[in-house]
């Protein structure tokens, strides 16, 4: 199947820094992509939508100048975390959307765990 | 709005057992339904998937499950689980025409034991 890879896949930050999260598709072109934060133990949360060209489509509730997302190219889409705090420490996945209507399959990333100290 | 509902949040059972993982789901339009795997400290990888046609799917490690429209559900299940099988289990649902949105259910944890 195709591959999907996240950078880093883990970080530890101070408090009021900014962390950049990469995910990228390996072997195929994503117009689409999808960032989700999964906490301990719990459900993935939808966080945002990432189209290539265009910005992001956030759920209700995610703050957009918080976590900035950019997806500049069919291949990569990059979510920031600005300013972070510890209440931001979770893991973050990503997952690229692969054809469409019925042939459609979206992978996921290994994830990136980010802890805020 | 959609929702998916897994009823049990942890199932613990034997090596060489049968295994049913709960699914259902609320929607008011057409869905897709899936199942992922997440092994400790790993992204998801997709288990199978309900798209159309047929409604029992398969996955090539042994695992089926079937769309209950009726009951809307898309339950899981494998004949014989093995100790390899043990992961956390996440059902999700995208609606059509929706862009391929993912809700996801809250997660099944799989432990085999010997």
């Amino acid at each position: 199947g195709a591959v999907v890879s996240q950078h880093p896949s883990w970080v530890i930050c101070k408090s009021g820094t900014s962390v950049k999260i990469e995910c990228r598709s390996l072997d195929f072109q994503a117009t689409t992509m999808f960032w989700y934060r999964q906490f301990p133990k719990q459900s993935l949360m939808l966080m945002a939508t990432s189209n290539e060209g265009s910005k992001a489509t956030y759920e209700q509730g995610v703050e957009k100048d918080k976590f900035l997302i950019n997806h500049a190219s069919l291949t990569l889409s990059t979510l920031t975390v600005t300013s972070a705090h510890p209440e931001d420490s979770s893991f973050y996945i990503c997952s690229a959307r692969d054809g469409q209507g019925l042939q459609e399959t979206q992978y996921f990333g290994p994830g990136t765990r980010l802890l805020v100290l | 709005a959609q929702s998916v509902t897994q009823l049990d949040s942890q199932v613990p059972v034997f090596e060489e057992a049968p295994v049913e993982l709960r699914c259902n789901y609320s929607s008011s339009v057409s869905v897709y339904l899936f199942w992922y795997v997440q092994y400790p400290n790993q992204g998801l990888q997709l288990l199978l998937k309900y798209l159309s046609g047929s409604t029992l799917v398969e996955s090539i490690n042994g695992f089926e499950a079937e769309f209950n429209k009726s009951q809307t559900s898309f339950h899981l299940r494998k004949p014989s689980v093995h100790i390899s099988d043990t992961a956390e289990y996440f059902c999700a649902v995208s609606e059509r025409g929706q862009g391929g949105k993912l809700i996801f259910g809250q997660g099944t944890e799989l432990s085999v034991k010997p």
